[in-house]
């Protein structure tokens, strides 16, 4: 497999345009995460879905922000209006499941740095 | 709301010294510790997943321990090397199937 795997690497763009990162799961990883690096609060979990359904997005910072998982295979991270404030890292994971133990560790994609100028 | 902390923030020690860190978290409705390993410029790799109290990981110079009556891990390295710098998350499910990052340690290993 090759890996969890997230489009674009780098995407640079003005204020008030719209932003669309994507992710690819693992296949048979029934749980992918969205999260957020920034300097300042480090790994932020913004949304996580299990089998494409969204289970908790209350780590999205405001409506500007929306995620859709359409099938078990795609993702989407939507910025609409994107401001110069979500400039940051954006990482997509995937994990089989975590069950009662907790035990299955998170795969990363190699992550989306957005730059909003 | 699960808070994960971890200290220090960041560490800069010279080659061949020994080092630890620190995550602290609420001892209570814990399922498990994932500590990962974040090198700049790439994605944050897992090295442990410790569930019991009392547990015990060990992966070459890098080992780590579990109290979670107390509510915290040890992140140990012995003889650091230049190659072991590196931003070190430590992350508990504190159950609901998610995983809540600590801000991480900084490490810096000078020759």
């Amino acid at each position: 497999d090759a890996g969890v795997i997230q489009s674009p690497r780098h995407e640079v763009t003005e204020m008030g345009q719209e932003v669309t990162l994507r992710c690819k799961p693992i296949s048979g990883h029934d749980y992918l995460f969205w999260y957020r690096q920034t300097m300042m609060r480090g790994l932020e979990l913004l949304i996580y879905f299990n089998n494409n359904v969204p289970i908790d997005d209350s780590g999205m910072p405001e409506d500007r922000f929306s995620a859709k998982m359409p099938n078990a295979s795609f993702s989407t991270l939507k910025i609409q209006p994107s401001e110069p404030r979500d400039s940051a890292v954006y990482f997509c994971a995937s994990t089989p499941g975590q069950g009662a133990s907790g035990a299955n560790v998170l795969t990363f994609g190699a992550g989306s740095r957005l730059t909003v100028l | 709301i699960l808070n994960v902390e971890q200290s220090p923030q960041s560490l800069h020690v010279q080659e061949g010294d020994s080092t630890n860190f620190t995550c602290s978290f609420p001892s209570s409705n814990f399922y498990a510790l994932h500590w990962y390993r974040w090198e700049t410029a790439k994605s944050p790799e897992a090295l442990f997943v410790m569930t019991l109290n009392g547990d015990e990981k060990k992966k070459g110079r890098i080992s780590a321990t579990l109290n979670t009556k107390e509510g915290y891990s040890y992140l140990y390295i012995k003889g650091s090397q230049p190659e072991d710098s590196a931003t070190y998350l430590c992350a508990v499910h504190g159950g609901y199937n998610k995983l809540i990052f600590g801000a991480g340690t900084r490490l810096a290993v000078h020759p």
